[in-house]
């Protein structure tokens, strides 16, 4: 079954480094989307794409983050200065955004940031 | 302010028994409805959604999920519980004007099973 895959599964930073974080939506999606969940609280919603640009994006989603789709392939999440309350799981999603489950969203694993 | 609400942070069932996870949600009209399930290590994987039409929607696993509009609830059942089925749940809406890509989710449900 095709799935969403994302790396690192785990990253350690310093506080104030640049993290980028890697995500291979399914091949026939078009939606893509970023979700964080700090440990003990909600799944957040972060930024969807669509077409090589942000359709939506949260009050989280501050100068600090952005997206890219470099490739065609991969969808990235990069924060340029990491803040201790970055610390969390990351988690990509894609849709197809037509035909069967054009509305459900496939999630990757995670990948965990932990900002020292 | 729209939201979902898991009342229930832990449950812990014996296997064998019958297992509800509550959901209840605030939003402005009825959205698209979604049941995730996290086991350790692991995405979100999804165990069912409602979209409209039947009310009681039969997903993955043996679950199961009434969508109740008069109550803003979407309970998620399954009548005998495995031990496999320990994990945390997560309830989740979407709009339908955004056709559910960016989701509201509950706090999650975790669930443990007992021998």
């Amino acid at each position: 079954e095709p799935e969403v895959t994302q790396t690192p599964s785990h990253q350690v930073t310093q506080m104030g480094q640049e993290v980028i974080l890697r995500c291979v939506p399914i091949s026939n999606h078009l939606y893509f989307y970023w979700y964080r969940q700090i440990l003990g609280q909600k799944v957040e919603f972060l930024v969807s794409f669509y077409n090589n640009e942000i359709s939506e994006k949260s009050e989280i989603f501050d100068d600090q983050f952005s997206v890219e789709r470099p490739d065609g392939s991969n969808f990235t999440l990069k924060i340029r200065s990491t803040k201790l309350e970055d610390s969390a799981m990351y988690f990509c999603a894609s849709r197809p955004g037509q035909g069967t489950g054009a509305n459900v969203l496939t999630f990757g694993a995670g990948s965990r940031l932990t900002v020292l | 302010a729209q939201s979902v609400t898991q009342p229930d942070i832990h449950i812990t069932v014996s296997e064998g028994a019958s297992l509800e996870l509550r959901c209840n949600y605030s939003y402005g009209a009825t959205p698209y409805l979604f049941w995730y399930v996290q086991s350790p290590g692991q995405g979100l994987q999804l165990l069912l959604k409602y979209f409209s039409g039947d009310t009681l929607v039969q997903g993955i696993k043996g679950f199961e999920a009434e969508f109740k509009r008069s109550q803003s609830s979407f309970n998620l059942r399954k009548p005998s519980v495995h031990w496999s089925d320990a994990a945390e749940y997560f309830c989740a809406v979407g709009a339908r004007d955004n056709q559910g890509g960016k989701l509201i989710f509950g706090q999650g449900t975790e669930l443990s099973v007992k021998p």
